[in-house]
């Protein structure tokens, strides 16, 4: 059964860069052909997708988001990873990874990590 | 980028009654739309995949129906863990974008 696992620092400063990682468990990154994906919810907010990452190294993000996202993939590790510059208070929220349903198919989001709160503050 | 508009907000209703949630997009989106459900400290959990096509596992009292702009989900009887919010979200072109969300309280 695949498990996806957010690992990263709970609190962050304004400024500074959010690096967060997705553990994949029960499937292989690098035999597969999704679009891993990372989402965020602010406290009490709805979802916002930040980005995906195909399995060919294919990129895909937010507009809004686009000039400080960096998504990449360790397939050694069998993860992904997330990394947020030019933080902001507006960046607080609980992050997930996921992955779709079905391989070359980008936005059906059927696994999900548990999500990981991150919090912008001095 | 597609804009989804989701509605009503907040939809009251008691155990047993039927639910109506839409989803209008800003562009056509075809039949890739998408539907969430979220329960508190959760994550999203798949209910529908095109616009019609329920997730494994998930009862056939949710259904989904809509095509082009105008998009349905219906909860025919709710049932006291179905009160949650729902999401749509489309996957017809990036970047992907959601609904502001639809809550389910119980009346």
């Amino acid at each position: 059964q695949l498990q996806l696992q957010e690992s990263g620092p709970g609190l962050v400063k304004p400024a500074e860069t959010l690096s967060l990682t997705c553990t994949v468990s029960g499937g292989s990154i690098s035999s597969s052909r999704y679009y891993w994906g990372w989402i965020r919810q602010p406290p009490g907010k709805g979802l916002e997708w930040i980005g995906s990452m195909s399995y060919n190294g294919d990129t895909y993000f937010n507009p809004s988001l686009k000039s400080r996202v960096t998504i990449s993939i360790d397939t050694s590790k069998n993860q992904f990873s997330l990394k947020l510059s030019s933080l902001t208070a507006a960046d607080t929220a609980v992050y997930y990874c996921a992955r779709p349903s079905q391989q070359l198919v980008g936005g059906v989001f059927d696994s999900w990590g548990q999500g990981t709160l991150v919090t912008v503050s001095s | 980028e597609i804009v989804l508009t989701q509605s009503p907000a907040t939809l009251s209703l008691s155990p047993g009654e039927r639910a109506t949630l839409s989803c209008r997009a800003s562009q056509s989106v075809s039949s890739y739309l998408v539907w969430y459900q979220q329960k508190p400290g959760q994550a999203p959990r798949l209910l529908i995949n095109d616009a019609s096509n329920r997730a494994t596992g998930i009862p056939a009292r949710f259904s989904g129906s809509g095509s082009g702009t105008d998009f349905t989900l219906t909860i025919s009887s709710l049932e006291p863990e179905d009160f949650a919010v729902y999401y749509c979200q489309q996957r017809s072109n990036w970047p992907l974008t959601f609904g502001g969300g639809t809550k389910v309280e119980i009346k």
